[in-house]
């Protein structure tokens, strides 16, 4: 079946850099996007979403940019900090589906 | 509001027991998803729980099932448990009524951590 990747695995930045999350997704029929941040020894904690009719969306120090020509998600972290460290996970849903289909995770390294 | 709370936080079985977990989802929520972590093969959906009935199911076999109380409030058993099934599970709700609402947003417990030896 059609899946949610990650590009990079692992991803090492330092503390006061910005980060940049990336995720491809195959289903054209996905509307609806989700980040999840999971920290040790936690359950994934939502993050920011980001439906279809958008390009881009903001929270606080998180951008969500969404280019559906080429099925590309990404999640930027604006001055990331050492309490940024987790592994992130990129979900889709498509319209109909109450179960999102979630990435395999892209772990964050903040370096003091 | 409380999160959402599974219990235990970890357990140890043997090959061939079986298990049950608790998850108690956030007040509200009528809907409770089952996910299994490892890190092989990252979060993989197991089934969800909607009003006591199971509204939709994961590729997994028979000896995962769960249930779902009046109160929202679920259960996962494992049967005849194997080396493999040692995973992270996680419980996830949400308030689980229109699909393309805001209420599709996913809050997940802690886990249960499963050893299998």
């Amino acid at each position: 079946g059609e899946s949610v990747g990650l590009h990079l695995p692992t991803l090492s930045v330092q503390e006061g850099d910005n980060s940049i999350i990336n995720c491809a997704y195959s289903n054209s029929a996905s509307d609806y996007f989700i980040w999840y941040k999971q920290e040790s020894g936690k359950g994934p904690q939502f993050i920011i979403d980001i439906r279809s009719n958008m390009d881009k969306r903001q929270g606080q120090r998180v951008t969500v940019l969404l280019n559906k020509t080429v099925k590309h998600l990404s999640l930027q972290i604006a001055a990331t900090q050492p309490g940024d460290s987790a592994v992130y996970f990129c979900a889709e849903k498509s319209g109909g589906s109450y179960i999102p289909t979630f990435g395999r995770g892209t772990s964050l390294i903040v370096h003091p | 509001k409380a999160g959402v709370t599974q219990t235990p936080r970890y357990l140890i079985k043997t090959r061939g027991q079986q298990v049950t977990l608790s998850c108690s989802p956030i007040s509200g929520h009528r809907s409770v998803s089952w996910y299994q972590q490892t890190p092989g093969q990252g979060l993989q959906f197991l089934f969800e729980y909607f009003s006591e009935t199971q509204r939709n199911k994961g590729n997994f076999p028979g000896r995962f099932s769960g249930r779902q109380f009046s109160n929202s409030r679920s259960e996962m058993n494992v049967s005849t448990l194997e080396l493999g099934d040692s995973a992270l599970y996680l419980c996830a709700s949400s308030a689980g009524g229109r699909v393309d609402s805001s209420n599709e947003k996913l809050f997940f417990g802690s886990g249960t951590q499963l050893s299998v030896l």
